[in-house]
């Protein structure tokens, strides 16, 4: 079966600081991996996905995850916060029957 | 803009009423899903439509129930719901036949207030 698990609900951080969502997965196929964002009072918008061309994913808006297969995991990353990237980011996995399942996400606060 | 439209994008209903949740997307997708999205809980799949066969209904209680006449609709009827079913409810929208690559396109959600 395959499971995802967001570690740290909340994460704050500076403005111009590194910004760091951790993602582990479990999954019993290749997986696929996708970062979603969420801003307040809005739908899921897709931030970048992995499907195995290559190991380090660009996303929008600057953000970046590297899959790493012997970690099992998919961290999301930004060198430079923004007060704009306060949201909730979801992490997730497919199925072998071609579903997704979603990490219970992590919100990320950013300081001036 | 992502090409998937909910409305309403607010609904308050008594638990004796009946409503309608509608969904309509714009990008030739074959699949729609709807989700329940409560504070602190997982995103939870509800139902999935394949070229307007439900595929897939997660042990929902049949106070909610789908429709899909064509592959660009989607509507959730609801009735003598309870206020634990508040929440916001997304609608999104895939195209099959990639295995693996489900990519999901999201609408803005309906938040729904059960009184």
């Amino acid at each position: 079966a395959q499971s995802v698990t967001q570690l740290g609900s909340h994460v704050s951080v500076s403005e111009g600081a590194l910004v760091l969502l951790r993602c582990n997965y479990s999954s019993s196929v290749p997986p696929y991996l996708f970062w979603y964002v969420q801003y307040p009072n809005q739908g899921l918008q897709l931030l970048l996905k992995y499907t195995s061309a290559a190991t380090l994913v660009k996303g929008i808006n600057g953000f970046e995850a590297e899959f790493k297969k012997s970690e099992t995991s998919f961290h999301l990353t930004k060198p430079s916060a923004h007060m704009s990237d306060a949201a909730e980011y979801f992490c997730a996995v497919t199925t072998d029957t071609d579903k997704l399942i979603f990490g219970t996400g992590t919100r990320l606060q950013v300081f001036p | 803009e992502t090409g998937v439209t909910q409305t309403p994008r607010h609904l308050v209903m008594g638990m004796t009423n009946k409503k309608s949740l509608k969904c309509e997307q714009h990008l030739g997708h074959n699949a729609m899903y709807w989700y329940k999205q409560s504070a602190k809980k997982p995103l939870e799949l509800m139902f999935v439509y394949n070229f307007k066969e439900q595929t897939e209904n997660n042990s929902v209680p049949s106070r909610f129930s789908p429709e899909c006449p064509n592959s660009s609709h989607l509507f959730l009827h609801l009735h003598t719901l309870q206020p634990e079913d508040s929440a916001l409810y997304l609608c999104a929208s895939s195209q099959t036949g990639t295995s693996g690559m489900r990519e999901l396109f999201f609408g803005e959600g309906s938040r729904l207030t059960v009184l």
